[in-house]
């Protein structure tokens, strides 16, 4: 069974833009979660969607929103970026209650 | 609240036992979980270990959990170069709807010849 994929695997943005990212579950998961890695900060969870309803979510800004679609592909999307928002974010997905898998994530630079 | 703890660093020799560990918060913590990750990568799913369980083992892998301390370590046996890569801890609870994992800041292993 393929893996969580992420796409794009590498970004580069300035400040004021925006950006979406993509995810793909492992097939049968229909939960989807987003984490953002910074040195600073750690590992740091932004939002979870299930049955495309967000069930979850961190203590980011409104400038980090997501979606889930119908087949649990997700996208997760940062408008008005700012350098802080440099970061690895990682997208898992699961089925059970007891398990995350983790795709290799994105690596967005802000300049 | 909420906040797991590990200590940063661990350089171990190649062939001896890495011990990792982990002091959590919640006390409604009810699976926790280890994960690892190599450089550039994402993480890597190890092993978890469910709160009403005292030690649970996976080849080389050992965790044990002590729920009165909040305390979880992972034991490597026979450490390996390829080995070499940070190690998160993390716990999700029924606070947290079980769907939010709680990380600690990972602890960088070093394994030298």
């Amino acid at each position: 069974k393929a893996g969580v994929t992420q796409t794009p695997r590498y970004l580069i943005k300035t400040r004021g833009q925006q950006v979406t990212l993509s995810c793909s579950p492992i097939s049968g998961h229909r939960s989807v979660s987003w984490y953002q890695q910074t040195p600073g900060q750690g590992l740091q969870f932004l939002f979870e969607y299930f049955s495309e309803t967000q069930r979850n979510k961190g203590n980011f800004p409104g400038r980090f929103s997501g979606r889930q679609f119908s087949n649990s592909r997700s996208e997760m999307n940062v408008s008005t970026l700012e350098l802080g928002d440099s970061a690895l974010y990682l997208c898992a997905s699961r089925t059970g209650v007891e398990t995350q898998y983790f795709g290799p994530g994105t690596r967005l630079l802000v300049l | 609240g909420e906040d797991v703890e590990q200590s940063l660093f661990l350089s171990v020799r190649e062939g001896d036992s890495s011990v990792i560990n982990c002091t959590y918060t919640d006390s409604s913590s009810t699976y926790l979980y280890w994960y690892k990750q190599e450089p550039g990568a994402g993480l890597q799913l190890l092993t978890y270990i469910f709160s009403n369980m005292d030690m649970k083992q996976d080849q080389r892998l050992t965790v044990l959990l002590n729920k009165k301390d909040k305390h979880l370590s992972l034991r490597i046996a026979d450490t390996q170069t390829g080995d070499s890569a940070i190690y998160f801890c993390a716990e999700s609870s029924l606070r947290g709807g079980y769907n939010k994992l709680i990380f600690g800041a990972g602890t960088r292993l070093a394994v030298h010849p």
